[in-house]
Order: structure tokens, then sequence, then C-alpha cells
């Protein structure tokens, strides 16, 4: 079956460091990939995505690309800000047909001042 | 446009009861999906429907089922309530299947 792994968090880190979260996958196809965020109290937003193999996905200072040599997607961000305090969650879909997103678990990012 | 509206905020049950939870999807579009949020679970796929029709179902017990209605919005209900139910619902809504989702604040249950 599909599935996402990403690393176990709590990640905090000072304001202006570097971001990496690791994010890989097994699919039985060609998916997609995604990284959602969800700040407190709030529903996951879109932050980026790719579609195929190479791709770079990019929104608010984060990116990330799509490996498909590694099956890896990890999302990193050159200056974290306070605001980037939330959850991420990198996911898959497969293409074609009716398929379900697959989520990973979510890696919690505490950006101290 | 309004967003994907989902009530209520917060409920709170007890073992045994039965609970329907609403999701209203942002205007247009027809895929609605419910996932189930724990912490020490993550997000778990509950079920999708487009159209109406299920299209897509996690692995839960039958206690948890669904609906959608003509104009696209969405219930969920989950009979004979026990404590590990407690979880934040979240529901999301896109425009055709295996497009970006698009989230609601979600349905904090707790079971007492």
């Amino acid at each position: 079956g599909n599935s996402v792994t990403q690393m176990e968090g709590p990640v905090t880190l000072s304001e202006e460091a570097f971001l990496t979260i690791n994010c890989t996958y097994t699919a039985t196809g060609y998916p997609s990939l995604f990284w959602y965020v969800q700040y407190p109290g709030e529903g996951l937003q879109l932050l980026l995505k790719a579609t195929k193999a190479d791709d770079k996905g990019s929104n608010k200072g984060f990116e990330a690309t799509y490996r498909k040599e590694t099956t890896s997607f990890h999302l990193e961000k050159g200056s974290v800000q306070v605001s980037d305090s939330a959850v991420y969650f990198c996911a898959l879909i497969l293409s074609g047909g009716y398929q379900k997103v697959t989520f990973g678990t979510g890696t919690k990012l505490q950006v101290i001042p | 446009k309004a967003g994907v509206t989902q009530t209520p905020r917060y409920l709170i049950k007890t073992r045994g009861q039965q609970v329907t939870l609403s999701c209203s999807p942002i205007s247009g579009h027809r895929s609605v999906s419910w996932y189930q949020q724990t912490p020490g679970q993550g997000l778990q796929f509950l079920f999708e429907y487009f159209s109406e029709t299920q299209r897509n179902k996690g692995n839960f017990p039958g206690r948890f089922s669904g609906r959608q209605f003509s104009n696209s919005r969405s219930e969920m209900n989950v009979s004979t309530l026990e404590l590990g139910d407690s979880a934040l619902y979240l529901c999301a809504s896109s425009l055709e299947v295996n497009e970006k989702l698009f989230f609601g604040s979600g349905t904090q249950l707790s079971v007492l």
C-alpha cells in the first residue's frame, strides 16, 4: 500500500535558523506530493505541491523537490520565523481514478524568538 | 468565496450516544472527504464522497458512516460512541477528485 513517513517532532528552532523536515514515501504508482500546514486551532492548508519527478514546489519561502530516486520530498526553508510555528504534514495521492490522500503523521515545528 | 464550514466547532458526548457532524464545502466543490485527527494516530482517512456517492472508505468500523446531499453538503455520523472516538474531525472539499484539498477548522469531539 501507500505510505508517508515523516521525521518525528517536535522540532524546535531559533528564529532565522534553517529548516529541514524529512519526508519519504512508498507508493504503488506515480504520486503527486504535497505539504500541508496546520496552524493552532485551524484545519490544514496546502503549502506546496509537486506532481512529477524533479518538480520543485515553493510557497512563502518554503521549498520541496520531488526526488523519485530517493522517494523523498523534504521540506526546507532558509530562515524560519515565529509565525511558521505549526504542524506540517507530508501527503501523497496517486493519479487516476478515485484515490484517497495518504498523510504522514505530521511534524510539529516550534520557532522561538 | 466562503471556505469549508464545519459545525459544531466543539461537542461533548457520553459513551453510547450517537453524534452527527456537518460539513459545508466551498461552493462548486463536489468532493468531500472526512478525516479523524488524534495526537497518537495523526490523520486517518474516514471516507470520501463525490456527487452523493461514497468513492473511498478508510479502515473504520461500521459505527462511522456518512452521506452527501445533492448540494454537496456532507454529514458524518458516529453511533455508540466510545472513549477512543475523542478526536478532531476534519472535513475537506475539492473541486474534483484528486485535486488539492481545502480543509475546515474541524469539530472537536470529546467523549466522556
